[in-house]
């Protein structure tokens, strides 16, 4: 069965724009998990949702957000981009068990 | 609070050597699960395996092994006979959150393996 998509791969941004990352989970997994990857903090936990609800969320500012469709495709939002969230952002889809199944990421450049 | 330690930032071996990886977790949960990841340089987690706080069985996969030993609340992970292939950044996390709430993934902080051919 097809992976986790996320799209884009790359992406540059100006300070102060907004950006939008998108992800497909597995096909049947209604759980997307996202996480921040930066050299500095290493791998952190943005939010989770399931069935359109957010579930849980991690230790980040409001400029960071998301949404999940009823497909169980998922957007993040980071409005009023700043040069320390140039990262790898990683998607994660969860099925019935306890196994996460990430996608290959965007990276995203603030300059 | 969840907590993976990975002491070891970087590793060096020459290919054919066996190497372990070291991962010590803190939780207060009861119930929780071990996972390591593989990432290469592509950038994605890949998944090598899962245990539950239940089964301190270690588990051999091929080149692969783990010991997860929870009195010392460690999950080493071992390859034996390193290939250039393996050379990647391992990745330990805990799942806990069943009496914490906490049930997202906590990561440690990455070795990077380096295999010499």
């Amino acid at each position: 069965k097809a992976g986790v998509t996320q799209t884009p791969r790359y992406l540059i941004k100006t300070r102060g724009q907004q950006v939008t990352l998108s992800c497909s989970p597995i096909s049947g997994h209604r759980s997307v998990s996202w996480y921040q990857q930066t050299p500095g903090q290493g791998l952190q936990f943005l939010f989770e949702y399931f069935s359109e609800t957010q579930r849980n969320k991690g230790n980040f500012p409001g400029r960071f957000s998301g949404r999940q469709f009823s497909n169980s495709r998922s957007e993040m939002n980071v409005s009023t981009l700043e040069l320390g969230d140039s990262a790898l952002y990683l998607c994660a889809s969860k099925g019935t068990h306890y196994g996460y199944t990430f996608g290959s990421g965007t990276r995203l450049t603030v300059v | 609070a969840q907590k993976v330690t990975q002491a070891q930032t970087e590793i060096s071996v020459v290919e054919k050597e066996d190497v372990t990886l070291d991962c010590v977790y803190e939780t207060r949960d009861t119930t929780y699960y071990l996972f390591w990841y593989k990432q290469p340089p592509s950038g994605e987690l890949v998944f090598l395996i899962r245990r539950n706080s239940f089964d301190e069985q270690n588990e051999i996969s091929g080149r692969y092994s783990w010991n997860f030993q929870k009195s010392t609340s460690s999950f080493n992970f071992t390859i034996t006979a390193s290939q250039v292939v393996d050379s990647a950044v391992y990745f330990c996390a805990l799942r806990g959150g069943l009496q914490t709430g906490a049930n997202n993934l906590f990561f440690g902080t990455g070795t990077r393996l380096t295999v010499i051919p």
